[in-house]
């Protein structure tokens, strides 16, 4: 069983609040990634990182930031909230490329 | 551009019988192809996978079909059970770490 967990499960929060969605993994794996899901849509990938220290932009662009200060923790930051991050944030761990990604149960967030 | 494309949003089987689910994709560089199920309220898990090196994939219930020159998978489940009921994503990578998700399809097994 997958060892990847998300807090809060819910947050409903206002506009121009500073959020920071959590993130963390027990497995030890290097790779880990952020998604956002739309209901009835894809899973876009917005962050990834390749192990501590490293951090990239995914495909979605998306104004929120990340960190990976440790192997098992990679946080993401909204600075000023807004409506239109109301969204579902996915947080996803991996070991290798031919390895499948583990998924943690998400953050689904509401900007009022 | 959409590169994986589940065009069937709903899909109702009949508990017992086959469900198939259908992909297709765009970029030829896809060599690893991943389905995932999700409950509501849960994050996708991970269900089965195949390397573009070969065109069948079998774990229990569940077979993955790979046609590469049709650029299209499917993922067959045999005998379909109440608990298959939920959202399925078909999903791709190039060997980049990265993958990419289709929009879903909701299974609805019915009794």
């Amino acid at each position: 069983e997958a060892d990847i967990y998300q807090t809060p499960r819910y947050l409903v929060i206002g506009t121009g609040k500073k959020i920071t969605l959590e993130c963390s993994q027990t497995m030890g794996h290097d790779k880990m990634y952020w998604y956002q899901q739309d209901p009835g849509m894809e899973l876009h990938l917005i962050h990834y990182s390749y192990g501590v220290n490293s951090t990239e932009k995914g495909d979605l662009s998306s104004e929120s930031t990340v960190s990976r200060i440790r192997t098992e923790h990679f946080p993401l930051t909204l600075e000023s909230a807004r409506p239109s991050h109301t969204s579902q944030y996915l947080c996803a761990s991996s070991e290798s490329y031919y390895n499948e990604q583990f998924f943690g149960p998400g953050t689904r967030l509401t900007v009022l | 551009d959409q590169q994986v494309k589940q065009n069937s949003p709903s899909l109702s089987v009949q508990e017992g019988r086959i469900s198939i689910l259908n992909c297709d994709y765009t970029n030829s560089m896809f060599d690893y192809f991943l389905w995932y199920k999700k409950y509501p309220a849960e994050g996708p898990t991970f269900l089965i996978s195949i390397s573009s090196i070969k065109d069948k994939n079998e774990d229990g219930r569940f077979t993955v079909f790979l046609n590469k020159s049709a650029k299209h998978l499917s993922l067959h489940i045999v005998p379909s059970q109440p608990g298959d009921s939920a959202v399925y994503f078909c999903a791709a990578s190039a060997g980049d770490d990265k993958i990419i998700f289709g929009k879903g399809t909701r299974l609805h097994i019915l009794p």
